[in-house]
């Protein structure tokens, strides 16, 4: 079946420093993927998608490439600030319509 | 655009008490989705619907909750009686249609039973 998997947290980041996040899947056929955001107490927002292979999704300074042959969407920033600090879901979903969500990592960036 | 509309935003019940959740999606959209949030399971997909037909509910845990989609712009979730362990955030979410549109989210739920 299809899953994701992230890279446990908490990370924690000195501002203006690199952020990866690793995200890897598992699905048949042509997925899409997400990258979702949470700030405490809020719902998720949707920070950044793919639609298929070699797309590369991108907002707020954060990217992420699909890529089919790692099956990988790793999510990346040059230059983290601390309001960059919430939990991060990596998501996929295929023609059925679900919404595969890997199990979140929390980002906190120190001043 | 209001965005997906969640209330209550924050329910105290005690066990055995009936509890009903309240979603309205995005207008337009044709697929809503309820999902539950703990920090045990993570996200959970509970139920979705697709022009407010229910089209898979094996997410659901129990005969406890139910679901329903009256109309386009409205529906339900209903934990009947309910369970300290059904503590939780309860999503709602809805999309332009299944498939791979993006979902957008309500600010969710957060339930406590005591």
């Amino acid at each position: 079946g299809n899953s994701v998997t992230q890279m446990e947290g908490p990370v924690t980041l000195s501002e203006e420093a690199f952020l990866t996040i690793n995200c890897t899947y598992t699905a048949t056929g042509y997925p899409s993927l997400f990258w979702y955001v949470q700030y405490p107490g809020e719902g998720l927002q949707l920070l950044l998608k793919a639609t298929k292979a070699d797309d590369k999704g991108s907002n707020k300074g954060f990217e992420a490439t699909y890529r089919k042959e790692t099956t990988s969407f790793h999510l990346e920033k040059g230059s983290v600030q601390v309001s960059d600090s919430a939990v991060y879901f990596c998501a996929l979903t295929s023609n059925t319509g679900k919404l595969i969500f890997g199990q979140g990592t929390t980002l906190q960036v120190k001043p | 655009d209001a965005g997906v509309i969640q209330s209550p935003r924050h329910e105290v019940t005690e066990m055995g008490q009936e509890v009903t959740l309240r979603c309205k999606p995005i207008s337009g959209h044709n697929s809503l989705f309820w999902y539950r949030q703990t920090m045990m399971r993570g996200l959970e997909l509970l139920i979705y619907f697709n022009n407010n037909v229910p089209i898979d509910d094996s997410g659901m845990p129990e005969d406890r909750f139910s679901a329903k989609m009256p109309n386009a712009s409205f529906s339900t979730l209903k934990i009947q009686p309910s369970e300290p362990r059904d503590s939780a955030v309860y999503f709602c979410a809805s999309s332009h249609s299944t498939g791979t549109d993006t979902q957008y989210f309500g600010p969710g739920t957060r339930l406590t039973v005591l």
